[in-house]
């Protein structure tokens, strides 16, 4: 099984929809994130968590909110959805503290905003 | 602010060859930086993690070097094959952000 899980790993919606996305990890790590990646842009950070009750804001995170339901559950949501969140969007973990701080991806999800 | 920047942006090369992707970054101060390969529509596999104290890291037939003096990084290839074929990225964890920062990524295509 998936270290890192994503669900859905597709998804088409409208514009105005609300939509989560959810990430699930069994590798046991405290930090968990949320990246967009977009042609030509490379990922850019949208939410990251250090354990359940810290969350924090990444680099482009209007329009976006999180939740993080337990260690091993991090939720992103877009209230409203509008086609320039169209992107491939994954989650991500990794172990607190230490020197490595290497980062395991889920498989992504590719969202679609019509 | 940390930018990361990965030339050529797409490589074609024949099997068997040995071959060296680029990435540069702007900021020195950093905390480790990472390779990932990426397959079309598949999620990030992480390569090789060098962290700041290190110069370089070998897994098989890659290597990773570092210099961060002159903010960059390379990531060698030894005797390329048509599975090598991927989007390979970059991503630079710099200190005091507790984020990494990451290139636009080496679309790279192995020919048999």
């Amino acid at each position: 099984d998936a270290d890192v899980t994503q669900t859905p790993r597709n998804r088409i919606t409208k514009t105005g929809k609300r939509i989560m996305l959810e990430c699930s990890q069994t590798k046991g790590h405290d930090r968990m994130y949320w990246y967009r990646q977009d042609p030509g842009l490379g990922l850019r950070l949208i939410y990251y968590s250090f354990d359940v009750k810290d969350i924090n804001k990444g680099e482009i995170s209007d329009g976006y909110s999180v939740s993080r339901q337990a260690q091993a559950k991090f939720s992103l949501s877009l209230e409203s959805a509008i086609p320039n969140q169209t992107a491939l969007y994954f989650c991500a973990t990794s172990p607190a503290g230490g020197i490595r701080d290497e980062q395991f991806f889920g498989p992504g999800t590719r969202l679609t905003v019509l | 602010k940390q930018e990361v920047t990965q030339i050529p942006a797409a490589l074609s090369v024949p099997e068997g060859e040995n071959l060296v992707l680029n990435c540069s970054f702007t900021d020195s101060a950093i905390y480790n930086l990472q390779w990932f390969r990426q397959d079309p529509g598949k999620g990030l596999t992480s390569l090789l993690l060098i962290q700041s104290s290190q110069r370089e890291q070998t897994s098989g037939r890659l290597n990773a070097s570092l210099d961060k003096s002159s903010g960059r990084s390379t990531l060698y290839i030894a005797a390329s094959q048509p599975g090598d074929s991927a989007t390979y990225l970059c991503a630079v964890f710099t200190s005091g952000t507790y984020k990494y920062i990451f290139g636009t990524g080496t679309r790279l295509k192995v020919l048999a």
